[in-house]
């Protein structure tokens, strides 16, 4: 069946500029994560959705950073007021219900300029 | 404040065997994981570990001992494909932390 998948793949924007990105879990899947990975570095946690509970907002670095998912499936994260430390990969997974696997997308690279 | 910390680089030749240490510091822990991670590409899972002791998958390998706060991956029969990054992970309730990843040359 179909992975995870992102949208957009690539987005360079203008400092101070609003994105969003987008986020199609595996069919089924309760379980939805947002990373961001700057080069070479490892993951940065920065939210968790289960199934229709209220999430744990605590990792998002910042009140610019917000997340959303939509009747338990797509979910979008929105960056407010762009800066050029936002510039990284940003990677959603899912998983089923209480399984620790989780199943990563392809990225989202994002440039701020 | 949390903390996973494994060695940057490991280099290996192919058909060696390689062990990827991860100790790790969190204030709650519910299991340590382990990911691949290929140039430009996307983690894939490899391993799972919630109970001291040794899980194996095929040529993959991973430890942990809770009381120890470690981990490690084991590779053996080293493949040119396995050249890549593999990260550590510790999930803490709901959050979930990553090493900053070791990197594996394997050399022929």
């Amino acid at each position: 069946g179909a992975g995870v998948s992102q949208s957009p793949s690539n987005k360079v924007t203008e400092k101070g500029k609003d994105v969003e990105l987008r986020c199609d879990p595996i069919s089924g899947h309760t379980a939805l994560y947002w990373y961001r990975q700057s080069l070479g570095q490892g993951l940065e946690f920065l939210i968790y959705f289960q199934g229709n509970s209220a999430p744990d907002k605590s990792g998002l670095p910042s009140d610019r950073f917000s997340a959303e998912r939509t009747g338990g499936s797509v979910s979008t994260l929105t960056i407010q007021r762009t800066q050029q430390e936002d510039s990284a990969v940003y990677l959603c997974a899912s998983s089923q219900t209480y399984q620790e696997t989780q199943y990563f997308g392809p990225g989202t690279r994002l440039l701020v300029l | 404040g949390q903390s996973l910390e494994q060695p940057s680089e490991v280099t290996a030749v192919e058909g060696a065997i390689v062990q990827i240490n991860c100790t790790y510091q969190t204030s709650g822990f519910y299991g340590l994981s382990w990911y691949q991670q290929h140039d430009g590409g996307a983690p894939t899972f490899l391993s799972y570990n919630a109970l001291d002791g040794l899980e194996e998958t095929g040529r993959f390998s991973s430890f942990l001992s809770r009381s120890d706060s470690y981990g490690y991956l084991l590779l053996q029969e080293l493949q040119m494909k396995d050249s890549a990054s593999y990260f550590c992970a510790v999930r803490d309730f709901n959050k979930f932390y990553f090493g900053s990843g070791t990197k594996l040359n394997v050399k022929p």
